[in-house]
């Protein structure tokens, strides 16, 4: 099993320009996530899904658009890149199994700059 | 809603010195409790869980256990090594919900 992959892992975007982070994982997980971390340290939740076709916003959703039109794969589109969006981007899949999510696993990360 | 209060850091040990990181949380029902642990450069890891009172969850020395009279999952190590020295998170998922919620962190440094 590869676990939860990510690409790229770096990205250095200018001011109002888009692009996708891709997120895939191969353990059959029913949830996704995505978050951001920023010095600091803390995680900020942007998106999540509890399955195919289904996503909801999370902490800081704006500037950011998922869909999972599969179950192995969730990206996160940045709309129109802005500095406030330099960040470490984290994807993690995890089960359910009806008591919410279980153990999660993260990805290796996607340092992005936005300059 | 639930919610995650784990000690500020850094916390600065000397190698073999004990460690306690204080982790209480709030929510409703019998949520899961969770440590993760994050190396520079890399993504969290799952350190260990507990997923129900009095539970004790260990792996690699760390132990916690979950005190639901004192809504608190304190993560501990007798002896540390340089080799943990890294962030801390704690965590919780309750039934029901959808998310996972995180404390802040606790970064560790562990001098030799």
């Amino acid at each position: 099993n590869a676990g939860v992959t990510q690409t790229p892992k770096f990205q250095v975007l200018k001011t109002g320009q888009s692009m996708t982070l891709q997120c895939a994982q191969d353990m059959n997980h029913e949830y996704m996530s995505w978050y951001r971390q920023d010095p600091g340290m803390g995680l900020r939740l942007i998106h999540y899904s509890v399955g195919a076709g289904i996503t909801d916003q999370g902490e800081v959703p704006n500037g950011y658009n998922v869909s999972r039109s599969t179950t192995e794969d969730f990206p996160l589109r940045l709309l129109s890149a802005a500095p406030s969006q330099t960040s470490v981007y984290f994807c993690a899949s995890s089960y359910g199994q009806g008591r919410g999510p279980d153990t999660q696993y993260f990805g290796p990360g996607t340092r992005l700059t936005v300059l | 809603g639930d919610s995650v209060t784990q000690m500020e850091g850094p916390v600065t040990l000397s190698e073999e010195a004990c460690l306690t990181i204080n982790c209480t949380y709030t929510a409703t029902g019998y949520p899961s409790l969770f440590w993760y642990v994050q190396y520079p450069g890399e993504g969290l890891q799952l350190l260990l869980k507990a997923t129900k009172a009095d539970d004790k969850g260990s792996n690699k020395g760390f132990e916690a256990t979950y005190r639901k009279e004192t809504t608190s999952f304190h993560l501990e190590k007798g002896s540390v090594q340089v080799s943990d020295s890294a962030v801390y998170f704690c965590a919780l998922s309750n039934t029901g919900g959808f998310k996972t919620i995180f404390g802040a962190g606790t970064r560790l440094f562990v001098k030799a």
